[in-house]
This record gives structure tokens, C-alpha cells and sequence, in this order.
């Protein structure tokens, strides 16, 4: 089946960087995007940047830029997320998207079809 | 950025109701607009994608309307299973930028 497994929960001290992967499975990995989502504690979905894993293009959110790098692998359909300069507004949930597609109408409608499991990051002195 | 817009922010109902949650967005999205369900502790699902598709498996009771700035979701009739927190996502341009979402609480 379509998945996709991150990697485990992180503890890091503030002005650390963390970097998280997201493993996928069940589909032709260079033909979606993935997207990266945070959530922090008891607050809504941030989303933070995309990148096409064939051929590592990536757009990220302007305030995360300068902080953040996404890349991937084909050789072992994953993607990863880092994130450096940690401070404790960074404490979340993180999670990879994949971003799917259909066909409405004649125009592309893209969507986040096939989330991760999530990995905790908490920052913390 | 767009900005997405959500009301209310919570609501309490009860099973067999009919709720409807409004999203809007600062600046046309035309129907580049999709919504997810989140219960606690797990990760996002998708419900339904530009305006009013259902994603496979998703229960007919959802529905979505709307077009341009104003858009709506729909639970026909409550179930025990619906009560979570939905977001709206606009997919129209960068960043993707979500709603602050809506708790769906049992009355």
C-alpha cells in the first residue's frame, strides 16, 4: 500500500538543526512531489516547503528560508526535511505530504493525498 | 501569502446534525481550494479536493461548494466518527497556505 514512514521523535537544544526523513512506498516515487506540514502544539497546520524528488527543485516558505533544506534520494525513495537553528518555536509535529494530482475539467488540481506518520521535534535547553 | 479564513473556529453539535464550515480566502483561488480532517494525534486525511471532489472512501455526507473567495463544508448528518478539527487548503499558489482550522466537538 501507499506509504510513507518517517523517522522517530528528536530532542534538540536550541541553535541545533534536525533533519527528519520520510521513506516512501507503493508508488512511483520520482513521479509525485512531497510536500513538508509542521504542527505545533494545539495549533493548526503550517506548511513549509515542497520539493520534486526528481531532480530536488524545492520551494519553500519565505519564513523558513535560509533554515531549511529539503533533498531526496531515488536510490531509496526518500525525502528529507532540515531544519537548522532550532529555537523552541520549532517544537512540532512534522510531517511529509505527497502531493497528488487530478485531472477536473481539464485543469491539474493538486492536493495532499498520502500523509506520514509524523515526527516529533521538540527543542528544548 | 493568501490567507485562509475559517468560521467558526469550533463548534459543538450533535450526531444527526448538519454542519457547515466557511472558509475564505484574502484573494480569488478560483477552485483551487481542498479540505482535510484531523482527529487527535494523527496525521491529516483528505476529504475532498478542488471545491467539491471527494477523495476515494471519503463518506458521501461531505460536500463542498463554493468559488473564488467563499467556500463551504458540509456534514450532512453528524456521525460519531466526524467529530475532529477540519482545515481548508488553498492549492492555487505558493505557499499552500492552510485555515486555522475548525474543532467539531460532541454537544
Amino acid at each position: 500500500q501507499v506509504q510513507l514512514v518517517q523517522s522517530g521523535a528528536e530532542v534538540k537544544k536550541p541553535g541545533d538543526s534536525v533533519k527528519i526523513s520520510c521513506k516512501a512506498s507503493g508508488y512511483t516515487f520520482t513521479n509525485y512531489y512531497v510536500h513538508w506540514v509542521r504542527q505545533a502544539p494545539g495549533q493548526g497546520l503550517e506548511w513549509m516547503g515542497i520539493i520534486n524528488p526528481s531532480g530536488g527543485v524545492t520551494t519553500y516558505a519565505q519564513k523558513l528560508q535560509g533554515r531549511v533544506t529539503m533533498t531526496g534520494d531515488t536510490s531509496t525513495s526518500t525525502v528529507y526535511m532540515e531544519l537548522s537553528s532550532l529555537t523552541s518555536e520549532d517544537t512540532a509535529v512534522y510531517y511529509c505530504a505527497r502531493d497528488g494530482k487530478s485531472v477536473v475539467i481539464n485543469y491539474y488540481y493538486h492536493y495532499m493525498d498520502v500523509w506520514g506518520t509524523g515526527t516529533t521535534v521538540t527543542v528544548s535547553s | 501569502d493568501i490567507q485562509m479564513t475559517q468560521s467558526p473556529s469550533s463548534l459543538s453539535a450533535s450526531v444527526g446534525d448538519r454542519v457547515t464550515i466557511t472558509c475564505r480566502a484574502s484573494q480569488s483561488i478560483t477552485s483551487y481550494l481542498n479540505w482535510y480532517q484531523q482527529k487527535p494525534g494523527k496525521a491529516p486525511n483528505l476529504l475532498i479536493y478542488a471545491i467539491s471532489n471527494l477523495q476515494s472512501g471519503v463518506p458521501s455526507r461531505f460536500s463542498g461548494s463554493g468559488f473564488g473567495t467563499d467556500f463551504t463544508l458540509t456534514i450532512s448528518s453528524l456521525q460519531p466518527e466526524d467529530f475532529a478539527t477540519y482545515y481548508c487548503q488553498q492549492s492555487f499558489t505558493a505557499p499552500r497556505t492552510f485555515g486555522q482550522g475548525t474543532n467539531v466537538e460532541i454537544k
